[in-house]
């Protein structure tokens, strides 16, 4: 299977504290992107870190890449609530047909 | 910018009967738009590459007969479901891939439509 695993498959954590996730992937990658779903509803794009990039921020929102393990982490700090989501990461695969294949996902819930 | 729509949002119909998706990038011309199928609390699962002017590219174990793909025009990609089963009852996502001008491989993805298959 082309698709990325992530871990942990769920995650519950109280408001305040960080939640961390990772990806795995399998080929080489040009970048990773991170998206949010919330429960029934459409992708949200987070971030995309290149490959070139070891760390990326934004906002609350901070992303690691480490192309020798094939892997990325998506550390979300002061968790809130409305964090509540399904966390995916996305590579692309297949050379120049370049389609974007979704990781397994990481259900996000933040208890108030 | 970067807006693309799918329509309807949520669909219920019989068994049998097909059902078509639109999807619609509302302010870029996108030359390929891609089709993904999620089945509760799982991930987003690819299911065919659509070029526009060009038949669509269909992933590992999806039907391409069941599973009607149109790119009509740079803004316009259907779905369509035909002769409509209880198990094709999931969530459907398009997915469009700007013509020109992205630094990378930018895509922008639809709200999705829900189709319930009695």
């Amino acid at each position: 299977s082309q698709q990325g695993e992530e871990d942990p498959q769920a995650l519950s954590i109280q408001e305040g504290e960080n939640a961390t996730m990772n990806c795995s992937y399998k080929t080489s990658i040009n970048n990773l992107q991170w998206y949010r779903q919330n429960s029934g509803r459409g992708l949200v794009h987070l971030i995309l870190i290149r490959s070139n990039e070891r760390e990326k921020h934004s906002g609350r929102l901070r992303v690691t890449l480490d192309t020798s393990k094939k892997s990325s982490s998506l550390l979300i700090t002061a968790s809130r609530a409305a964090d509540t989501a399904s966390y995916f990461c996305a590579t692309y695969y297949g050379g120049a047909t370049n389609k974007l294949i979704f990781g397994t996902g990481t259900l996000l819930a933040v208890q108030p | 910018g970067a807006v693309v729509s799918q329509h309807p949002s949520w669909v219920i119909c019989k068994s049998g009967t097909s059902v078509k998706i639109e999807c619609r990038s509302l302010d870029f011309q996108a030359t390929t738009m891609f089709w993904y199928r999620q089945f509760p609390k799982q991930s987003l699962m690819l299911m065919a590459t659509s070029n526009e002017g060009s038949k669509a590219t269909y992933e590992q174990g999806v039907e391409k007969d069941k599973f009607l793909i149109n790119h009509a025009s740079l803004t316009l990609s259907t779905l369509t479901v035909t002769s409509a089963h209880p198990e094709d009852s999931s969530f459907y996502i398009c997915s469009a891939r700007r013509l020109a001008g992205a630094h990378y491989n930018e895509q922008f993805f639809g709200p999705g439509t829900r189709l319930t298959v009695l």
